[in-house]
């Protein structure tokens, strides 16, 4: 199993542009989440998705889009990119049934937006 | 809502010491608490979790952590660290009425061993 995998690794936008990270776990994974890490904050819950077609907002979801069209994949939009979204972004998935609560994490994805 | 503290933003120590990292946490409802370890450049892993049952928990790489439901307290230790234990430790808390996923972490503990 490749576990969880995000792409880019890195990227670099300016001020204005969207894009997409990508995220895709192939453990069969109900739960999938989206956090961001900022020195000194630890990670924040950006959005999270208990299933296919079901998506929630976390603690600081403003200028970012989800959807989860599949188990497997789990995208996260940026629509205008601003510098404050400049940080580590990683992507979290969890199964449910296990009763085990424990989070797998990516490898993440640095992003700076000039 | 629930938050998590970490006390102690950065821990330096010598190896084959012990040490600590201490985390609060505050909660109204019951919750399930994790500690996860961050090496550079890296994801984050699970160390250990404590769901239920024994207070002292015992994880990967030789850490344990007690829950004190008192104190509100999960502090991490380990009686003797070598210089790979150095890294970003993270304290977590997800709370039962939402399933665990929802989970709140606290903003790091660096842990640097030095020779």
């Amino acid at each position: 199993n490749a576990g969880v995998t995000q792409t880019p690794k890195f990227q670099v936008l300016k001020t204005g542009q969207s894009m997409t990270l990508q995220c895709a776990q192939d453990m069969n994974h109900e739960y999938m989440s989206w956090y961001r890490q900022d020195p000194g904050m630890g990670l924040r819950l950006i959005h999270y998705s208990v299933g296919a077609g079901i998506t929630d907002q976390g603690e600081v979801p403003n200028g970012y889009n989800v959807s989860r069209s599949t188990t497997e994949d789990f995208p996260l939009r940026l629509l205008s990119a601003a510098p404050s979204q400049t940080s580590v972004y990683f992507c979290a998935s969890r199964d449910p049934g296990q009763g085990a609560y424990e989070q797998y994490f990516g490898p993440g994805t640095r992003l700076t937006v000039t | 809502a629930q938050s998590v503290t970490q006390l102690d933003s950065q821990v330096p120590v010598f190896e084959e010491a012990p040490v600590e990292l201490r985390c609060n946490y505050s909660s109204s409802v019951s919750v399930y608490l994790f500690w996860y370890v961050q090496y550079p450049n890296q994801g984050l892993q699970l160390l250990l979790k404590y769901l239920s049952g024994s207070t002292l928990v015992k994880g990967i790489n030789g850490f344990e952590a007690e829950f004190n439901k008192s104190q509100t307290s999960f502090h991490l230790r380990k009686p003797s660290v070598h210089i790979s234990d150095t890294a970003e430790y993270f304290c977590a808390v997800s709370d039962h009425d939402t399933g665990g996923f929802k989970t709140i972490f606290g903003a790091g503990t660096r842990l640097f061993v030095k020779a």
